[in-house]
């Protein structure tokens, strides 16, 4: 079945460091790929997608490249602000069958200190 | 705010009970989907409807029950409580089967 895995949190850094947040999945046919983010008490927002090989998602200063030979699909961000602080979940939707969910991975706190 | 709203948004109940969750997709959104996010099991995929039919089944357990209704929100029923049901439920839609998915901001569910 399909599958997402994140690197560990929590992961902290100081203001205006360079982030990265390792994602890997298996899946069967071709998937689209998602980031989501949730701050504290809110739900899940979406923060990017790509929805083929080599699409690049980017927004807010945050990208990730699908990559279908290393089955990744890596966040990152040039220079993170403390108001990034918050959980991001890396998510896949395959297209097969009839119906569409996502499959998510355990979810990576961020901390970002002054 | 994404525009999928649910209700309520705190929810304290005993073993034993049933609850009925909440959910009014986007404008438009003919696709709801739910998700529970506990702390052992992160997010999973409960169930699809779409445009009233359902359309997928995830990890949902017997005791629990959802529909869609003709003029498209959703509710999500659980029935005979466990101290493991307590968790954040969210609900999500999409314009059709396969686009993206927005989130609502989710009902927490506390089960004492």
């Amino acid at each position: 079945g399909n599958s997402v895995t994140q690197m560990e949190g929590p992961v902290t850094l100081s203001e205006e460091a360079f982030l990265t947040i390792n994602c890997t999945y298996t899946a069967t046919g071709y998937p689209s790929l998602f980031w989501y983010v949730q701050y504290p008490g809110e739900g899940l927002q979406l923060l990017l997608k790509a929805t083929k090989a080599d699409d690049k998602g980017s927004n807010k200063g945050f990208e990730a490249t699908y990559r279908k030979e290393t089955t990744s699909f890596h966040l990152e961000k040039g220079s993170v602000q403390v108001s990034d602080s918050a959980v991001y979940f890396c998510a896949l939707s395959d297209r097969s069958g009839t119906a569409s969910k996502l499959t998510f991975g355990t979810g990576t706190r961020l901390q970002v200190t002054l | 705010d994404s525009g999928v709203t649910q209700t309520p948004k705190h929810l304290i109940t005993a073993t034993g009970q049933r609850v009925t969750l909440r959910c009014s997709p986007r404008s438009g959104d003919l696709s709801v989907y739910w998700y529970q996010q506990s702390l052992d099991q992160g997010l999973q995929f409960l169930i699809q409807y779409y445009n009233g039919e359902e359309r997928a089944k995830g990890n949902i357990l017997e005791r629990f029950s959802a529909q869609q209704f003709p003029d498209l929100h959703s509710e999500l029923n659980l029935s005979s409580l466990e101290l493991g049901d307590s968790a954040l439920y969210f609900c999500a839609s999409s314009v059709g089967l396969w686009n993206e998915q927005f989130f609502g901001p989710g009902t927490r569910l506390t089960v004492l």
